[in-house]
């Protein structure tokens, strides 16, 4: 029983380096939602889905892109990393938008 | 003004103890609310829903206060296993619907 599953779980980037994130569940959940996490600021969304083929941009999107070409999966990319962007990144999918949030077990980026 | 607010903590209690956090909330328009827990260096996980009539499981006990905007968690009987960290969420329409998760308040249950 899967649930969320985030890879990579770590890495490290220089900067102008770029990556992709990715994020699959098995919930057959329609919304899935990127979050970062960092000392003091909480959960903060960069994007989010509300279903295949769909996105839309959160709290804090600029520097990253996303797609959801397939219902289970979600990625996150990053075209030119910068040192802002360390971070723990969280995947997260949710049947209903106001409903219990399923998350990965985060994915820990620095960018050098 | 923050969206979502929460002491930060530490809060530091012996095992046994009952403990009690609040967060309050801006938009008096907010609809659902929600506590997580998040142990250290772990995903956040659902603790629980609060519910406008108040709810309890277990040891834990939600409240929702509309008027003052804020809700509230207990923790009644403290364990070393509640060491963690508990993060409010709070859904918005703003626009557009939101969630929006507060910085979280730490407990630490000791011996």
């Amino acid at each position: 029983n899967a649930g969320v599953t985030q890879t990579p779980k770590f890495r490290v980037l220089k900067t102008g380096q770029s990556m992709t994130l990715l994020c699959a569940q098995d919930m057959n959940h329609e919304y899935m939602y990127w979050y970062r996490q960092d000392p003091g600021m909480g959960l903060r969304l960069i994007h989010y889905s509300v279903g295949e083929g769909t996105t839309a941009k959160g709290e804090v999107p600029d520097g990253y892109n996303v797609s959801r070409l397939k219902k289970q999966n979600f990625l996150l990319g990053l075209e030119s990393a910068a040192p802002s962007q360390t971070s723990v990144y969280f995947c997260a999918s949710s049947y209903l938008f106001d409903g219990e949030l399923f998350f990965g077990e985060g994915s820990r980026l620095t960018v050098l | 003004r923050k969206e979502v607010e929460q002491d930060p903590g530490p809060f530091n209690v012996p095992e046994g103890a009952t403990v009690a956090f609040n967060c309050t909330y801006s938009n008096s328009a907010s609809q659902s609310f929600f506590w997580y827990r998040q142990d250290c260096r772990k995903e956040p996980k659902l603790l629980m829903s609060v519910y406008s009539s108040g709810n309890e499981d277990g040891r834990f006990t939600a409240q929702l206060n509309r008027a003052s905007q804020y809700i509230s968690l207990l923790i009644r009987d403290s364990k070393l296993s509640d060491s963690a960290t508990y993060l409010c969420v709070v859904t918005m329409n703003t626009g557009f619907q939101k969630l929006v998760f507060g910085t979280g308040t730490r407990l630490l249950v000791s011996p």
